[in-house]
Formats: C-alpha cells, sequence, structure tokens
C-alpha cells in the first residue's frame, strides 16, 4: 500500500524568508509524486510533479520540490515566500500500477508580513 | 469550461433527505475521480471511472453512496439519508490518461455539503 506522511501539521514563516514544506513517501516500486495547494475555501490546485528524471521539480508560482529516492522525500520550497503563499499544502502519490492518488494530511502554511 | 465544474457549491440539508452532487469534468477527461474532505479525515478517495469501465467503488463508505456517470462524462454522487457524519467537502477530479501514473489530475472546487 501506498502512504504520504506530513511530518508538520502547521508551518510559519515570515515573508521573504525560505518556505519548506516536508513530505515522504511510501510506494512499491518508482514513486509519482505530486503537491497541491488548496486556498481557503476552494478545490486543490495543481502545483507541480515528479515522474522521471532531475530530481529538481519547478510549478507554479515559484514553488519547487526536490525528489529524494534514498529519503523517500518529495519537499516542497520556495525561496522567499509571500504572504499571499498562506494555504494549506497536500503532498500526493501514486505507484506505477495505480490511479488513485493517496493525500499526505496537508501542512497548513501561514506567511506573516 | 476550462476546468471541472462541480455543483452545487454549497448545500446545506436536512438529516434523512437524500442528495445528489454533480460534477462536469474537463472536456476531453475520461478518468472522473470523488474524493472527501473532512475534518480529521484528510482527503478520501470515493470512486473511480474510467471510459466504459467498471468503476472502482472500493472507497464508497456505505450503501448510501452511489455514483454513476452518463455517456462518458457527467457525474452525479447520491448521497441516500444523510447523516450529519456525511457533512464534508465532495471534491471531483478528472484526468486524461496518457503518460499513465506520471498523469495529472485536476479538481473542481468542490461541493460543501452540511447535514443538520
Amino acid at each position: 500500500a501506498q502512504s504520504v506522511a506530513q511530518p508538520e501539521d502547521q508551518v510559519n514563516v515570515a515573508e521573504g524568508n525560505p518556505l519548506t514544506v516536508k513530505c515522504t513517501y511510501s510506494v512499491s516500486g518508482n514513486p509519482y509524486l505530486f503537491w497541491y495547494v488548496q486556498y481557503p475555501n476552494r478545490g486543490l490546485q495543481f502545483l507541480l510533479k515528479y515522474i522521471t528524471g532531475d530530481n529538481l521539480v519547478k510549478g507554479s508560482y515559484g514553488f519547487e520540490a526536490e525528489f529524494n529516492k534514498s529519503q523517500t522525500s518529495f519537499h516542497l520550497k520556495k525561496p522567499s515566500a509571500l504572504v499571499s503563499d498562506s494555504a494549506l499544502y497536500f503532498c500526493a502519490v501514486r505507484g506505477l500500477s495505480d490511479y488513485k492518488l493517496s493525500f499526505g494530511a496537508g501542512t497548513t502554511v501561514t506567511v506573516r508580513a | 469550461g476550462a476546468g471541472v465544474s462541480q455543483s452545487p457549491s454549497n448545500k446545506v440539508t436536512e438529516k434523512g433527505k437524500d442528495v445528489e452532487l454533480r460534477c462536469d469534468p474537463i472536456s476531453g477527461h475520461t478518468a472522473l475521480y470523488w474524493y472527501r474532505q473532512s475534518l480529521g479525515q484528510g482527503l478520501e478517495f470515493l470512486i473511480y471511472f474510467q471510459g466504459n469501465s467498471a468503476p472502482d467503488k472500493s472507497g464508497l463508505p456505505s450503501d448510501r453512496f452511489s455514483a454513476e456517470r452518463t455517456g462518458g462524462s457527467v457525474s452525479t454522487l447520491t448521497i441516500q439519508r444523510t447523516q450529519q457524519e456525511d457533512s464534508a467537502v465532495y471534491l471531483c477530479a478528472s484526468s486524461t490518461p496518457g503518460t499513465g501514473p506520471g498523469d495529472t489530475i485536476y479538481f473542481g472546487e468542490g461541493s460543501w455539503l452540511t447535514v443538520v
């Protein structure tokens, strides 16, 4: 069975500082990894994904994520956070033969001005 | 429209009533998913449709829940005899199979259901 862990319920950073949201996964075979963001009272919005190739994946709104196979991690990063990045972030994984996404519990990011 | 469309966006219903939630996937997307998001439960998979194949209903929490997809496009999630624990956001998503597990799944804005 596949699973995702987001060890931090909340992350608080000051505007302009780097932002990191942690994610570790468990899956049989090669992982297919995704990050989504949910703004208040909205649906999930796709940010980026890792399929294969370069371990550093760049996505929307200046976000990037680094795939680390040995640590089974896929942390989301942004070099300089904005107040508008305050939202709920979900990491998700699929295995090779899966069509369902398995989600982590989510991490609430608050960026203070 | 350009994205996944869901209706109603908000629904308040009395306990014991039936509700129907509708999803219109992105045009051309053959795969359709329903997920539920509730406090303390995170995002739960409910059901998956792919083309004309039999749906994967393994995530439906009880026989009060059912879903259908007509003509390979619009889907309806029906909850019969609603209970307060059914209060949640019901998210529909779609994707177009191409690269396999790397396909991106796109979500709608959700239907916010409150059972009183």
